[in-house]
């Protein structure tokens, strides 16, 4: 089945740094790409959807220019917090639409914490 | 806002038949229904998904009601590694559509 690497797993960044994460498709070629942010014991929120060779879309709320992605290959998309403060604290996952595969692939997720 | 509607915890015993409901009234005629379950600090990991028919997978099998609007997963015999959120999702038959995730069900399977 198709798989998505998401990198890191977890990372501590001081307030004002940024952190940037990888999303891979391992295994086929993600033309889009979903960004999720998760708060303790809350669902998943969708952030932005990413599209390779073109602008991402942000949800409502959400600060593109705080949220950087870019998904320059059809394998690769990244999203980047910049200035990260403390309130950035989340749980990040992205995700690949099904494609042909029926079921969306998630990644691992990455654990930021901002201190 | 989410279209599904799930109990926001339930207790089963390990090696149990573990059944979770869920109401999706306002499903539409072109929409799968998708379940989800995500352990702590993973992401989400596909378990079934079906559009009208009972379905079964070696993880688990989803009776759908003839009206649609209502599924339930059963999982056969639960045991401890399924203690998770459990998300039933409603999407349209677009490939690319973003899914819509509710509160879900927190699922303990007790020894």
């Amino acid at each position: 089945g198709a798989v998505v690497s998401q990198h890191p797993s977890w990372v501590i960044c001081k307030s004002g740094t940024s952190v940037k994460i990888e999303c891979r498709s391992l295994d086929f070629q993600a033309t889009t790409m979903f960004w999720y942010r998760q708060f303790p014991k809350q669902s998943l929120m969708l952030m932005a959807t990413s599209n390779e060779g073109s602008k991402a879309t942000y949800e409502q709320g959400v600060e593109k220019d705080k949220f950087l992605i870019n998904h320059a290959s059809l394998t690769l998309s990244t999203l980047t917090v910049t200035s990260a403060h403390p309130e950035d604290s989340s749980f990040y996952i992205c995700s690949a639409p099904p494609g042909g595969f029926q079921s969306y692939t998630f990644g691992s997720g990455t654990r930021l914490t901002v201190v | 806002d989410a279209k599904t509607t799930q109990p926001t915890s339930m207790d089963c015993a390990e090696g149990r038949a573990a059944n979770l409901p869920c109401n999706h009234s306002t499903i539409s005629g072109n929409e799968y229904v998708y379940w989800y379950r995500q352990i702590h600090s993973q992401g989400p990991q596909y378990i079934i998904h079906g559009l009208k028919n009972n379905e079964t997978n070696e993880m688990a099998s989803l009776i759908i009601t003839e009206d649609r609007k209502s599924s339930t997963l059963i999982l056969p015999h639960a045991t401890l590694r399924d203690t998770a959120v459990y998300y039933c999702i409603v999407r349209p038959m677009d490939s690319n559509y973003q899914l819509i995730w509710g509160a879900g069900t927190k699922l303990i399977i007790k020894p």
